[in-house]
């Protein structure tokens, strides 16, 4: 199963914008990049994914890296209700297991 | 549109009993994933059910058990329990289109202690 590597806890202050890199250099030619988020006593929700090519949506912005060994969530302007655990996940084509690892835990502070 | 739910919130079983979990996929939904997540760990992949069938399962003893029933709800049963059990238990569901792009919907979890 293919990993990835995220930093255990970053902080933001609110308002400013939040880069949360993973590193999956064992990523295979049909993986999709995941990104969820775990808020306290919740379970994960779904934020982005994408393959080669960067992503926007409502929530936060997909960075890829050209050799797709890497990517970076981006959220624009970080709000106290952001403060939770990410995961940067693959998505395995042959199994199509979600594979979490342990994710990086973002604070937030006003 | 209702989400994934998961019943119960809360279980409290002893070693050596068996927990019974169950989880009802948003309409629609086909695929039914299991995952569990010990206390501040990461979630760890159980098992998926797609029509009816098992599709893939984690690396688990097979007290890990489930199943999916025709109308896509679906039931994780773990038997002879043990102290490291406790966790809590999510269930996600998706379209089972078996595309590596569809999104997985989680439920917020059964809390299950084994004391």
């Amino acid at each position: 199963d293919a990993k990835t590597t995220q930093p255990n806890s970053m902080e933001s202050n609110e308002e400013e914008p939040v880069h949360l890199p993973c590193n999956h250099s064992t990523i295979s030619g049909t993986d999709y990049i995941h990104w969820y988020r775990q808020l306290p006593s919740q379970g994960p929700e779904y934020v982005i994914h994408g393959l080669t090519s960067n992503v926007n949506n409502r929530m936060a912005s997909l960075a890829i890296a050209e050799d797709r060994k890497s990517s970076t969530l981006i959220l624009h302007r970080a709000t106290l209700r952001d403060a939770a655990v990410y995961y940067c996940i693959l998505r395995d084509y042959n199994t199509d297991k979600l594979i979490f690892g342990t994710g990086t835990r973002l604070q937030v502070f006003p | 549109e209702a989400g994934v739910t998961q019943s119960p919130t809360h279980l409290i079983k002893t070693r050596g009993q068996q927990a019974t979990l169950r989880c009802s996929p948003i309409s629609g939904h086909t695929s039914v994933y299991w995952y569990q997540q010990a206390l501040g760990l990461g979630l760890q992949f159980l098992l998926w059910y797609d029509e009816g069938e098992e599709r893939n399962r984690g690396n688990f003893p097979p007290r890990f058990s489930g199943r999916q029933f025709p109308n896509y709800s679906s039931e994780l049963n773990v038997n002879a329990l043990e102290l490291e059990d406790s966790a809590l238990y999510l269930c996600a569901s998706s379209t089972g289109t078996g595309s590596t792009n569809e999104k997985l919907f989680f439920g917020s979890g059964t809390q299950l202690s084994v004391l």
